[in-house]
């Protein structure tokens, strides 16, 4: 069985620039859910996709936005990029998303110069 | 207060000895509860789930639950070093949403 898949795995990108990445889930899993993680503030939670609409959000500004396709697949989308935006990004895939074990892909690594 | 809390470390532990990490959280509606182990430069691992109070076990991991006390605890039998990682604690809140702690960096020693 597949595992989580993203990509790209390296992305740089200029300040005020937008970006794209991708998130394709184990099969039979409909949730996705986003995180952030950066040395100073660990692994936070973007938001989280179920069957299509965002069930939940983290406490990020409105330019991190995403969006779940109907076979599961997830993209986010940042716009006008800032330096502090350069981290990990990581998406965890599970069954319902509903106190069901979550597995990570391997993440897309954003650099914004 | 952080919502999920966890000794930075480094917890450094000899070859074969008990490794013990622990994890405090805030929100009482968390029914589930997850420990994830992060080698640098990769992504989460998720290595136990937890969802009565109690102990459960699996192989050489013991995660220990007490929801009155909101605790959580994740014990590694008969370390080893390839153990040596970041482990992170990580309830699930009613909105689905896991709140990550800012993990534990647990080295073991030859």
């Amino acid at each position: 069985k597949a595992g989580v898949t993203q990509t790209p795995r390296y992305l740089i990108k200029t300040r005020g620039q937008q970006v794209t990445l991708s998130c394709s889930p184990i099969s039979g899993h409909r949730s996705v859910s986003w995180y952030q993680q950066t040395p100073g503030q660990g692994l936070q939670f973007l938001f989280e996709y179920f069957s299509e609409t965002q069930r939940n959000k983290g406490n990020f500004p409105g330019r991190f936005s995403g969006r779940q396709f109907s076979n599961s697949r997830s993209e986010m989308n940042v716009s006008t990029l800032e330096l502090g935006d350069s981290a990990l990004y990581l998406c965890a895939s599970s069954f319902d998303g509903s106190n069901t074990e979550a597995f990570f892909g391997q993440g897309t690594r954003l650099t914004v110069v | 207060q952080k919502e999920v809390e966890q000794n930075s470390g480094p917890l450094s532990v000899p070859e074969g000895a008990i490794a013990s990490l622990n994890c405090t959280y805030s929100d009482r509606g968390s029914q589930s509860f997850f420990w994830y182990r992060q080698y640098s430069g990769k992504s989460p691992e998720l290595i136990m789930s937890i969802y009565s109070n109690g102990d459960k076990e699996d192989g050489r991991f013991t995660a220990q639950l007490n929801k009155a006390s909101q605790y959580v605890s994740l014990l590694i039998r008969d370390s080893q070093p390839s153990d040596s990682a970041t482990y992170l604690c990580a309830p699930m809140g009613n909105n689905n949403d896991m709140r990550f702690g800012a993990g534990t960096r647990l080295t073991v020693k030859p």
